[in-house]
């Protein structure tokens, strides 16, 4: 079965240092890979998306993430982070292009925390 | 282009009574997926559906229901709503090929 995890549930980063946050899935096909970002009391904004390719991808708001599949890894990094990152994260590992298959699975999220 | 629109934004209801959320999808997009997501179990899925059937359904009782009109918009319904259906309840849509979904701001729901 198709699975995500994040390891980390809370981060707290300072203002400026880099971020990593880190995700590894489980999916039996080639997956198709996406983090999606959540502020407080809203809905999930896609940040970026794998779905093949260049294994490095570049997202929104500085975001980019790279696909290791020897270690079924698609981590998200920010080199600088600004206090308005500060929110909830999520990778997800979806179904592709082929309706009718397995919805989006998604990790547990990791809160980041962004501190002067 | 307008997003993925979600009424109403907050509900308060009462045990045994029942809920009707709605779901407008971004224009040209006919798949809509609805997640519950809760602290306990995170995001999890519900159904989906794609030109008014449903093709997928997650693993929630039948008081969880949904439908799609021809517009593409879409509803949910929670009959004999429990204490623990108290949950912000995400719509997404996709495009034809289902690969990339867009979600909306949510519907929080209380149930007391």
């Amino acid at each position: 079965a198709q699975s995500v995890t994040q390891p980390d549930i809370h981060i707290t980063v300072s203002e400026g240092a880099s971020l990593e946050l880190r995700c590894n899935y489980s999916y039996g096909a080639t997956p198709y890979l996406f983090w999606y970002v959540q502020s407080p009391g809203q809905g999930l904004q896609l940040l970026l998306k794998y779905f093949s390719g260049d294994t490095l991808v570049q997202g929104i708001k500085g975001f980019e993430a790279e696909f290791k599949r020897s270690q079924s890894s698609f981590n998200l990094r920010k080199p600088s982070v600004h206090w308005s990152d500060a929110a909830e994260y999520f990778c997800a590992v979806g179904p592709g292009f082929h309706p009718g298959n397995t919805p989006l699975v998604f990790g547990k999220g990791t809160r980041l925390s962004v501190i002067a | 282009k307008a997003g993925v629109t979600q009424t109403p934004r907050y509900l308060i209801k009462t045990r045994g009574q029942q809920v009707t959320l709605s779901c407008s999808p971004i224009s040209g997009h006919r798949s809509v997926s609805w997640y519950q997501q809760t602290p306990g179990q995170g995001l999890q899925f519900l159904f989906e559906y794609f030109s008014e059937t449903q093709r997928n359904k997650g693993n929630f009782p039948g008081r969880f229901s949904g439908r799609q009109f021809s517009n593409s918009r879409s509803e949910m319904n929670v009959s004999t709503l429990e204490l623990g259906d108290s949950a912000l309840y995400l719509c997404a849509s996709s495009g034809q090929g289902a690969e990339t979904q867009y979600f909306g701001p949510g519907t929080r729901l209380l149930v007391l």
